[in-house]
């Protein structure tokens, strides 16, 4: 059973290009976030989706951010007009359908950096 | 808004030692989780502890919560330098928006051969 994968893994824009950060969740996983890490700083929640849905995006930048998990295919997180405060590691991490609690399986990555 | 915050931001032992990591939060919590960075990598999920539960072990893991002080503490017995890493704690709250998971900022953990 793959993990949850991310690509690609290294993302090198310039600024004002866009940038394009997919994540597949593990199996059977319906529930995708996505987290943000500054150098030297804990995650910070940008944005919570089920497939076809935003269930909360409050983390996540008003402008130049968007993010969509379709019925088929990955999710994406989407960064137009890269800064160079965009750059960072982006985290994608997977649940299953939750009752009781919410175990987050997270994927390894993409890092961007902003030229 | 709550926040788990780690101490220390850094701690350097020796292999064979233990290693204490504490976490504070502010509000209430569904669950603590504990994971690992390593440099440059990933996260990996160590444990997660309940609000109902006070300790919980897992290998060379163990893992206390005091509801009551908004705290957590991480042990590792027996350190090898292959725990060498960043620890994060991140609280899942209790309310409505109970999915996101809130990080501190990590203690650096650097195990000496």
């Amino acid at each position: 059973n793959a993990g949850v994968m991310q690509n690609p893994r290294h993302l090198v824009r310039r600024r004002g290009q866009e940038a394009r950060l997919r994540c597949s969740p593990m199996k059977g996983h319906s529930h995708v976030y996505w987290y943000r890490q500054l150098p030297e700083e804990g995650l910070k929640f940008m944005v919570y989706l089920q497939k076809e849905n935003i269930i909360d995006e409050s983390g996540m930048p008003k402008e130049r951010f968007s993010a969509e998990f379709p019925k088929e295919g990955p999710s994406i997180l989407r960064i137009q007009q890269v800064v160079r405060g965009d750059s960072a590691a982006y985290f994608c991490a997977s649940s299953p359908y939750r009752e009781y609690y919410n175990e987050q399986f997270f994927g390894p990555g993409t890092r961007l950096t902003v030229l | 808004s709550q926040q788990g915050e780690e101490d220390p931001q850094a701690l350097s032992i020796q292999e064979g030692e233990n290693a204490t990591m504490n976490c504070s939060y502010k509000t209430s919590i569904n669950n603590l989780q504990w994971y690992r960075q390593n440099s440059g990598r990933g996260l990996v999920h160590l444990i997660l502890i309940r609000s109902n539960e006070r300790e919980k072990h897992s290998g060379r893991l163990r893992v206390t919560l005091d509801t009551s002080k908004k705290s957590s503490s991480l042990l590792i017995t027996a350190s090898r330098a292959a725990d060498t890493a960043s620890y994060f704690c991140a609280t899942e709250g209790s309310g409505g928006s109970n999915y996101k998971l809130t990080f501190g900022k990590g203690t650096l953990l650097t195990v000496n051969p």
